[in-house]
């Protein structure tokens, strides 16, 4: 299946954790995003990778950092994890056609 | 600094009925509209997007209206089945593969 993957679907986890998120499309897409909504369904972007090249940083604490190994791969690895940081967090790819989706990872930090 | 705001925020409708979701954007520089529909515990999935070159744009049920001058847009579907019920979202952007920003999200319901 052609498709935008992630995992974990979910992740539940204790305040001051350290956590990771691994997001691959096999789209050939050249772009790929990570956005957050919140409890309240609010979408936003948090970064997004051209090439492996960071491109877009939405003033996202520093304890968010993403990684691209490769054009098809953008991992989100997230330190000293906060209540606040509890979500659910997409990973997207794109080409000139319009951005695709992943399924999700519902993150919970007690 | 809210760059685009959608209306209403849920919306019940009756099975056959027309849904109709407006968006406002401030800023000229978009140009790019898309919506998407966010069934639960799913990702967002692209319906239908549309340029400024034109003023609609139409894929089966679902049609987008463009108001240039007025900066609005509007998701409009006809003939709404209950398996339309989910979350719709408009968005603007630079260019498809930009960066989106998303409205706050529409419930919508509809009746069987």
């Amino acid at each position: 299946d052609t498709a935008v993957s992630q995992t974990p679907k979910y992740l539940v986890t204790q305040m001051g954790n350290d956590k990771s998120i691994k997001c691959e499309q096999n789209l050939g897409h050249d772009t790929m995003y990570w956005y957050k909504q919140d409890s309240k369904k609010f979408l936003k972007i948090m970064f997004s990778y051209n090439n492996k090249e960071l491109i877009i940083n939405e003033t996202v604490p520093n304890r968010f950092s993403p990684k691209s190994p490769d054009k098809a791969h953008l991992n989100l690895h997230i330190n000293s994890l906060e209540l606040g940081d509890s979500a659910v967090y997409f990973c997207a790819s794109s080409h000139l056609l319009g951005q695709f989706f992943g399924p999700g990872t519902r993150l919970t930090v007690l | 600094q809210q760059q685009v705001k959608q209306s209403p925020q849920s919306l019940i409708v009756q099975k056959g009925g027309i849904s109709i979701i407006n968006c406002a954007y401030e800023n000229t520089a978009f140009d790019y509209f898309p919506w998407y529909q966010q069934f639960p515990g799913k990702g967002p999935a692209l319906l239908i997007a549309i340029r400024p070159d034109v003023s609609e744009k139409k894929e089966g049920r679902f049609t987008i209206s463009f108001n240039k001058s007025a900066k609005q847009f509007s998701l409009h579907i006809m003939d709404s089945q209950p398996g339309d019920s989910a979350t719709y979202f408009c968005c603007v952007g630079g260019t498809s593969y930009g960066k989106l920003t998303f409205g706050q999200g529409t419930i919508l319901t509809v009746h069987p």
